[in-house]
């Protein structure tokens, strides 16, 4: 299954903008990029998912390099409800390992106000 | 209100004891998943289920059973309690391999004493 790595932790401004980076190098064609989130004391939370071309939604956008290696989530104010951490999965959805997320140690966010 | 309920939130048990988790959705989702995660971590799949009748180990199966009669509900079995499976565990569901996300319940904090 293909890896993903993110930075262990990161910090921001209140209502500036956070670039949540993460590497994917062993992507495959058919591997779509899922990020989820997970609040203090709360179980995760889907954000935003992409195969090729940048998403958005009313929660964040998703940019995805052109070689597919890496993808960024973007969110857009950071708010201290954004304080969180994030995770990047690889989601196979042609094949039956697709019927499971599995999980990183994602990058914790900080939002200092 | 439509969601993943489990039950119950906290629970401490002996050494040895057997107790059964509780997770039901109401949104007619066929994927349902367990998951537990320790302290700093990251979840780590226990069982997961693709339909009524059907499920399958994931990464660290060992010390829980579980069972899927029926669409809704979705219980992990304990066996033998161990302190090492002191965790907060949660429930997951999805519609399908391809819808874009899971809906992850609020957890069950359980300590093995």
């Amino acid at each position: 299954d293909a890896k993903t790595t993110q930075p262990n932790s990161m910090e921001s401004n209140e209502e500036e903008p956070v670039h949540l980076p993460c590497n994917h190098s062993t992507i495959s064609g058919t591997d779509y990029i899922h990020w989820y989130r997970q609040l203090p004391s709360q179980g995760p939370e889907y954000v935003i998912h992409g195969l090729t071309s940048n998403v958005n939604n009313r929660m964040a956008s998703l940019a995805i390099a052109e070689d597919r290696k890496s993808s960024t989530l973007i969110l857009h104010r950071a708010t201290l409800r954004d304080a969180a951490v994030y995770y990047c999965i690889l989601r196979d959805e042609t094949k039956s390992s697709g019927d499971k997320l599995t999980f990183g140690t994602g990058t914790r966010l900080a939002v200092r106000p | 209100n439509a969601g993943v309920t489990q039950t119950p939130k906290f629970q401490v048990l002996k050494t040895g004891q057997s107790m059964t988790l509780q997770c039901a959705q109401d949104m007619n989702h066929e994927y349902m998943s367990w998951y537990r995660q320790d302290p700093g971590m990251g979840l780590r799949l226990i069982h997961y289920s693709v339909g009524a009748g059907i499920t399958d180990q994931g990464e660290v199966p060992n010390g829980y059973n579980v069972s899927r009669s029926t669409t809704e509900d979705f219980p992990l079995r304990l066996l033998s309690a161990a302190p090492s499976q002191t965790s907060v565990y949660f429930c997951a569901s999805s519609y399908d391999r391809h819808s874009y996300g899971y809906t992850f319940g609020s957890g069950t904090r359980l300590t093995v004493v």
